[in-house]
């Protein structure tokens, strides 16, 4: 149990595209969502924290006009990288976290997306 | 200074060996500490999960935390090849997976048959 996907694992771009990114809690229901980023040789960074039906709340210095969350179920959050550009090229990756009551308090990731930004 | 600091290796030993792991952190707020485990093109995995300072076991791996030092550090009893993996810390101000986590860049471990 607790499973989370990521579609796609990998995607390849041009300047200027917008690339859209899901993350899905496959066997339970996520209260929370976060969004992390990981630059080679870097640490996971976090971008951004989603509740279902709410704004997401991002992290000092991640553009949230760039970065475009949706968490519009509690089993489905997006990003969307809008007018994505060679620096955005990173490893993306998503963790979702359960309800307390179900023993699922901690954050289970997804496998992460590799994008690609020509 | 960066929040978390882990040394990213990599670390090669024998297998059989005791594996040592290492964070150090600056942030006197951090009162939960996590160490993941992750495989090449995989998510993190949860391997253990520490409040305060002090010392768990689970298996073949301790987990210890000073927190006087802002040093926490994973064992890794009799390594098997099994274990070759990147193992990062994370650690947050709240528990229950209700913060974003702090991560130290990983440590890549390779365990030699």
């Amino acid at each position: 149990g607790a499973v989370v996907s990521q579609h796609p694992s990998r995607v390849i771009c041009k300047s200027g595209t917008s690339v859209k990114i899901e993350c899905r809690s496959l066997d339970f229901q996520a209260t929370t969502m976060f969004w992390y980023r990981q630059f080679p040789k870097k640490s996971l960074m976090l971008m951004a924290t989603s509740n279902e039906g709410s704004k997401a709340t991002y992290e000092q210095g991640v553009e949230k006009d760039k970065f475009l969350i949706n968490h519009a179920s509690l089993t489905l959050s997006t990003l969307t990288v809008t007018s994505a550009h060679p620096e955005d090229s990173s490893f993306y990756i998503c963790s979702a976290r359960g309800h307390p009551r179900l023993a699922l308090d901690e954050q289970f990731f997804g496998p992460g997306t590799r994008l690609t930004v020509l | 200074q960066k929040e978390v600091e882990q040394d990213p290796g990599p670390l090669s030993v024998p297998e059989g060996a005791i594996v040592s792991l290492n964070c150090t952190y600056s942030n006197s707020a951090f009162q939960y500490f996590m160490w993941y485990r992750q495989y090449s093109r995989k998510g993190p995995e949860l391997l253990m999960y520490t409040y305060s300072s002090g010392n768990k076991e689970d298996g073949r791996f301790t987990a210890q935390v000073d927190k006087s030092s802002k040093y926490i550090s994973l064992f890794i009893r009799d390594s098997q090849p099994s274990d070759s993996a990147t193992y990062l810390c994370a650690m947050s101000a709240r528990g229950g997976g209700a913060d974003g986590l702090t991560f130290g860049k990983g440590t890549h471990l390779i365990i030699q048959p």
